[in-house]
């Protein structure tokens, strides 16, 4: 069974510091990777997908694969107040499942 | 392109009582999913269906809870008896296939006292 974990639970930053998630999985077989974003009570916003090893950048989001050490990070360039939000983690399974990780509360300071 | 869309938006119960939530995926896409939100965690998986057959309900409380897709078009998550425990948003996604990203709906957000 695919487990996905998330690390921090929470961080805080400040306004233009570089921000870095940590998502950690357990089956190297796995073959999309997905950050998401999620204002509070709003829906799912995708950021980043990412199926090869490296990075993959898209706006101020980079993703980050190393499947050896069963590794996805997200790094949010100069963020702002309004990033402020949960940030998850989801892996796709071979069995056309996605599994979220418990998310990480960022918290982006003026 | 329409997106996935869920209805009630909101719904308020008092344990004992039944809920439907209605989905309807993005036209043409095969595979479409229900997930449990709680309230600031990420959502966990309950059924996902390939056309309307179910592929996994293994963390669906089938006590309660039941789901179809009757047409392999719209679906129907049910809940008999809730239970406050059952407070969360429900979100329903669709993909065109297994390899192709999802699209989540809005959500309902269901309270019970």
């Amino acid at each position: 069974q695919q487990k996905v974990q998330q690390s921090p639970e929470s961080l805080t930053v400040s306004e233009g510091a570089m921000a870095s998630l940590n998502c950690t999985f357990s089956d190297r077989s796995s073959d999309n990777f997905r950050w998401y974003r999620q204002h509070s009570g709003k829906g799912l916003e995708v950021l980043v997908s990412i199926f090869s090893d490296g990075e993959k950048e898209e706006g101020s989001f980079t993703a980050h694969l190393n499947r050896a050490s069963l590794h996805v990070f997200l790094h949010i360039r100069e963020p702002q107040p309004s990033d402020s939000a949960l940030y998850l983690c989801a892996v796709d399974t071979n069995a056309y499942k996605v599994i979220f990780g418990k998310g990480t509360h960022l918290h982006v300071l003026p | 392109e329409a997106g996935v869309t869920q209805s009630p938006r909101y719904a308020v119960l008092q344990e004992g009582q039944a809920v439907s939530f209605w989905c309807d995926p993005i036209s043409g896409h095969d595979t479409l999913y229900w997930y449990q939100q709680p309230r600031d965690q990420g959502p966990q998986l309950l059924v996902y269906f390939r056309d309307e057959a179910v592929i996994d309900n293994s963390q669906l409380p089938s006590d309660r809870f039941s789901a179809v897709r009757p047409k392999g078009t719209n679906s129907t998550l049910k809940i008999q008896s809730a239970k406050q425990g059952d407070t969360a948003t429900y979100l329903c996604a669709s993909s065109l296939n297994a390899n192709s990203d999802y699209t989540f709906g809005s959500g309902t957000r269901l309270l019970v006292i």
